[in-house]
C-alpha cells in the first residue's frame, strides 16, 4: 500500500528564515510526486509534479526535490502569503489514484 | 483563468438522506475525479472517470456512492443513505492526462455535513 509521511505536521518560520518541508514515500513503481497548496477551505492547488529522483524543479520562493524515498520542499525567504498548508502525493504506475500526505502547516509571521 | 466549480459550497443532510454534489471540470479537461477530506485527516482519492465510465475507484467508493456526467459540462457524485461519517468536503477534480505528467485542477469543495 502507498504510503505518504510528512514532517514536520506543523512549522512556524518569521518571514525571511528559511526552511524544508519533508515528504518520505512508499510506492510500488512511482510514477509522480506532486506538491500542493492548501488554503483554509479550499481545495488542493496544484505546484509542481517531480518523476525521478534527482528532479529538481522552482517556482518563485519555492524549490522542490526528488530523491528515491522522499522529496524536499525549500522555502527561500518565505513571506507571510506563503502561509498555508503544503501537502505532498504520490502516484504509483499503472494507476490514476493519488495518494496524500497529512500535509505541512506553515505559518509564516511577519 | 479556466477553474473547477462545484455546487453547493455547503450542503446539511439528514441521516439516510441521498444527496447529489455537482461539479463543473474545466471545458478541456477529459479526465475527473472526486476526493474527499474528513476534517483534520488526509484527502482521499474516492474515484476517476473517462470516456463516460468509472476507471478507476478506491475501496471507499462503495455501492453508495455513484458518479455521473449527466451531459456535456457536469460531473456528479451521488451519495446514497448518508451517514453521519460521510460529513467531509468533497472535492472534484479534472485534468488534461491522467498520466503523471497531469496537472490536476481542484475546486473549492463542498461541505457536507451529516446530522
Amino acid at each position: 500500500e502507498d504510503q505518504v509521511t510528512q514532517s514536520p505536521e506543523a512549522l512556524r518560520l518569521q518571514e525571511g528564515e528559511s526552511s524544508s518541508l519533508n515528504c518520505s514515500y512508499t510506492v510500488s513503481g512511482l510514477r509522480g510526486l506532486f506538491w500542493y497548496r492548501q488554503d483554509p477551505g479550499k481545495g488542493p492547488e496544484f505546484l509542481f509534479t517531480l518523476y525521478s529522483a534527482g528532479e529538481e524543479k522552482e517556482k518563485e520562493r519555492l524549490k522542490a526535490t526528488l530523491t528515491k524515498k522522499e522529496s524536499f520542499l525549500h522555502i527561500t525567504a518565505p513571506k507571510p502569503e506563503d502561509s498555508a498548508t503544503y501537502l505532498c502525493a504520490v502516484q504509483a504506475g499503472g494507476y490514476q489514484k493519488v495518494t496524500f500526505g497529512i500535509g505541512t502547516k506553515l505559518q509564516v509571521i511577519p | 483563468e479556466p477553474e473547477v466549480t462545484q455546487t453547493p459550497s455547503h450542503q446539511v443532510t439528514q441521516m439516510g438522506q441521498e444527496v447529489i454534489l455537482h461539479c463543473v471540470p474545466i471545458s478541456n479537461h477529459l479526465y475527473f475525479y472526486w476526493y474527499r477530506q474528513i476534517l483534520g485527516q488526509k484527502v482521499e482519492f474516492l474515484v476517476s472517470f473517462y470516456n463516460n465510465e468509472i476507471s478507476e475507484k478506491s475501496e471507499i467508493f462503495d455501492d453508495q456512492f455513484s458518479v455521473e456526467r449527466p451531459d456535456g459540462s457536469n460531473f456528479t457524485l451521488k451519495i446514497r443513505s448518508t451517514k453521519l461519517e460521510d460529513s467531509a468536503m468533497y472535492f472534484c477534480a479534472s485534468s488534461e492526462s491522467p498520466g503523471a505528467n497531469r496537472e490536476a485542477f481542484f475546486g473549492q469543495g463542498t461541505r457536507l455535513t451529516v446530522v
